[in-house]
């Protein structure tokens, strides 16, 4: 059974650097052809891709993000981190991490985690 | 950046048959996945690949792509449809998600 759970803190201030934890069960990161992303989603609006980490500990980044985030793993726990560096409110989101199964052609974010709410405020 | 354009809002009446639409360059390379998200809750795979249900998911959804455009159709729309559909799928410098439809059933 894969499960994944986001952990972190519900508010940060503005300028300061958000870290996010993904802990999952299930499935191995070691894996050839898995991986684990973040996806957030503010409130009343759309997904948005933010990063992802592959079995070899490949990163992706969001273009449009790629200077704030950091994305890494540990695989003897399970774990992947995302740092994401001088916070602002319009970073106010749901964040989710999700597995991801890349088949070259098509990739699927097949299990997802419930999300954390993160807001930014001083 | 690449994009993926959906519609923001479709309807359709309880029984009918409902088509969810997707353009953007990279669906030209790469398959689309579909998302069903509803109020409060995480974003389910409905879709993937050509046309692939996860375990669990009803026949009545189903996938199809031409060119730079990827659909989703559901084939007799139940009122626990009503929901939000995303699209994504890889692009030049990573994955990308559509705007999102508003799928209500009427």
């Amino acid at each position: 059974q894969v499960t994944l759970r986001e952990s972190g803190p519900a508010l940060v201030k503005p300028t300061q650097t958000l870290t996010l934890t993904c802990t999952f069960s299930g499935f191995s990161l070691s894996t050839s052809g898995m991986c684990v992303s973040w996806i957030r989603q503010p409130p009343g609006k759309a997904l948005e891709w933010l990063a992802l980490i592959d079995w070899d500990d490949d990163k992706y980044y969001s273009t449009s993000l790629k200077t704030r985030l950091t994305i890494s793993k540990d695989t003897s726990k399970n774990q992947v981190v995302l740092t994401m560096t001088n916070m602002d409110p319009v970073d106010t989101a749901t964040y989710y991490c999700a597995r991801i199964k890349d088949y070259g052609d098509y990739v699927l974010f097949d299990y997802w985690g419930q999300g954390t709410l993160v807001t930014v405020s001083s | 950046s690449s994009e993926l354009t959906q519609d923001p809002a479709v309807s359709v009446a309880l029984g009918q048959t409902v088509r969810i639409t997707c353009q953007g360059d990279s669906l030209r390379s790469y398959y689309a996945s579909w998302y069903q998200q509803k109020p409060g809750q995480a974003p389910v795979l409905v879709i993937y690949g050509k046309n692939n249900r996860p375990s669990g998911i009803p026949d009545r959804f189903s996938g199809s792509s031409s060119g730079n455009t990827a659909s989703l159709t559901i084939t007799g729309a139940q009122a626990e449809d009503e929901a939000d559909y995303y699209c994504n799928s890889r692009d030049s410098s990573g994955w990308v998600f559509g705007g999102g439809t508003k799928l209500t059933v009427l």
